[in-house]
């Protein structure tokens, strides 16, 4: 039941964009993503509920496929703050349990 | 600061110990989850509790059992601690199931 992400690490310098995917063998009522710094707790980064939604806020957004029970987290023009390891969680419908992934440990670079 | 509050912050033991973790979560939301991370790993569902009922279980070991008190706040008890059970235990809260999730810093745990 645990979400696959890909890719496992991405290296990128400052200004370049990430695309961070999350792919589930199960059908999904929602899909979460959040950010933990090296020796942090995790923090909620956006929700996306089942009907196809994309959201975004400053240069970070993220969309839902339900259909294909994926979504993608894009990261445009990353910045330094951006480093960190990447988590989707998902909520396979009526299992009322949010499953992370494996995590994308994402480093930028000046 | 999320608002959820784990004691202790640092614990170790020996094996075959037994130890509680304590989580307060944030003020106002009735769900708790507890997630297990083992050293550079991802994060392992443990448990979920709404509003004092156990409402979901994930991979949790049968010598780990945990409840949700009447004024909500959570205990994670590890029994028969073995040195695999090392690792970060975070528990996390949000208002509804399912919903934005509020992380605590963690308990971190070493078995010796």
């Amino acid at each position: 039941q645990q979400p696959v992400q890909s890719p496992q690490a991405v290296i990128l310098r400052e200004g370049e964009d990430a695309v961070i995917n999350c792919s589930s063998s199960k059908a999904l009522y929602s899909v979460h993503w959040y950010r933990q710094k090296h020796g942090e707790a995790p923090v909620f980064l956006m929700i996306l509920l089942k009907g196809g939604e994309q959201k975004g806020h400053d240069k970070i957004s993220a969309s839902f496929n339900e259909k294909k029970q994926q979504s993608s987290l894009y990261l445009t023009a990353s910045q330094l703050s951006y480093s960190g390891t990447y988590f989707c969680g998902t909520d396979i419908q009526g299992a009322q349990k949010l499953v992370f992934g494996q995590g994308t440990r994402l480093t930028i670079n000046p | 600061d999320s608002g959820v509050t784990q004691t202790p912050k640092h614990l170790i033991t020996a094996t075959g110990q037994r130890v509680t973790l304590r989580c307060s979560p944030r003020s106002g939301d009735l769900s708790v989850y507890w997630y297990q991370q083992s050293l550079d790993q991802g994060l392992q569902f443990l448990i979920q509790y709404y509003n004092g009922e156990e409402r979901a279980k994930g991979n949790i070991l049968e010598r780990f059992s945990a409840q949700q008190f009447p004024d909500l706040h959570s205990e994670l008890n590890l029994s028969s601690l073995e040195l695999g059970d090392s690792a970060l235990y975070f528990c996390a809260s949000s208002v509804r199931v399912s919903g934005e999730l509020f992380f605590g810093e963690g308990s971190r745990l070493t078995v010796l």
